[in-house]
């Protein structure tokens, strides 16, 4: 079955702190990997969409990693603002089964505290 | 462009009564799809259109009917709510061809029912 773990469920940071979030995905055969950053009562914001052939992804203080080959992805954010708190949600797709197959991961709920 | 729009934004229901949750996209997507985000699970598919007057079933489709009858609308509806039902929902499109497997997926900003 089709799955994406991601870790740590929740993590508070001090304003102006790096932080890495990490997801683990079984998703096979696999097409690319997803992270949206959800504000709270706000729909799910696409940050970076990376395929099985690109390493690092940048968007601004955001910046993705994949390693296709041990199923793994993080998302690194440099140098944290109040307005980062936020859940961030990886989507791992895979190419064959399902409806759209898109696997969501819970979450990693982040908060920024000044 | 408004993007996904997404109406009611709350709406609390008795058990049995019928509701639409409205979505409407302008940005002349193929895809559209309904989610359901429960605490604690991730975001799961409920049903999905890859255009006009073709409609499929999601992972929990159950207890929910669609129909896309134009490009720009794809309604989701309660036909007998049940607290089960209780979630917030999500519309998101994306564009045909690279839609569901590559392409980038615009949400709505999500509407809370409550059923009693």
């Amino acid at each position: 079955k089709n799955q994406v773990e991601q870790s740590p469920q929740s993590l508070i940071i001090l304003e102006g702190k790096n932080c890495t979030l990490q997801c683990n995905y079984t998703v096979s055969p696999f097409s690319n990997l997803r992270w949206y950053k959800q504000d709270t009562g706000r729909g799910p914001v696409s940050l970076t969409i990376m395929t099985f052939s690109e390493n690092t992804k940048s968007n601004g203080r955001y910046t993705a990693t994949l390693d296709a080959d041990t199923k793994q992805s993080s998302l690194h954010i440099t140098a944290s603002q109040l307005s980062d708190s936020a859940s961030y949600i990886c989507v791992a797709v895979g190419l064959g089964g399902g409806a759209d197959g898109l696997t969501f991961g819970k979450g990693t709920h982040l908060i920024i505290q000044p | 462009n408004a993007g996904v729009t997404q109406t009611p934004k709350f709406q609390v229901l008795k058990t049995g009564q019928s509701m639409t949750l409205q979505c409407a996209q302008d940005m002349n997507h193929e895809y559209m799809s309904w989610y359901r985000q429960d605490p604690g699970m991730g975001l799961r598919l409920i049903h999905y259109s890859v255009g006009a007057g073709i409609t499929d079933q999601g992972e929990v489709p159950n207890g929910y009917n669609v129909s896309r009858s134009t490009t720009e609308d794809f309604p989701l509806r309660l036909l007998s709510a049940a607290p089960s039902q209780t979630s917030v929902y999500f519309c998101a499109s994306s564009r045909a061809g690279t839609g569901t497997r590559s392409g980038e997926l615009f949400f709505g900003e999500g509407s809370r029912l409550t059923v009693l």
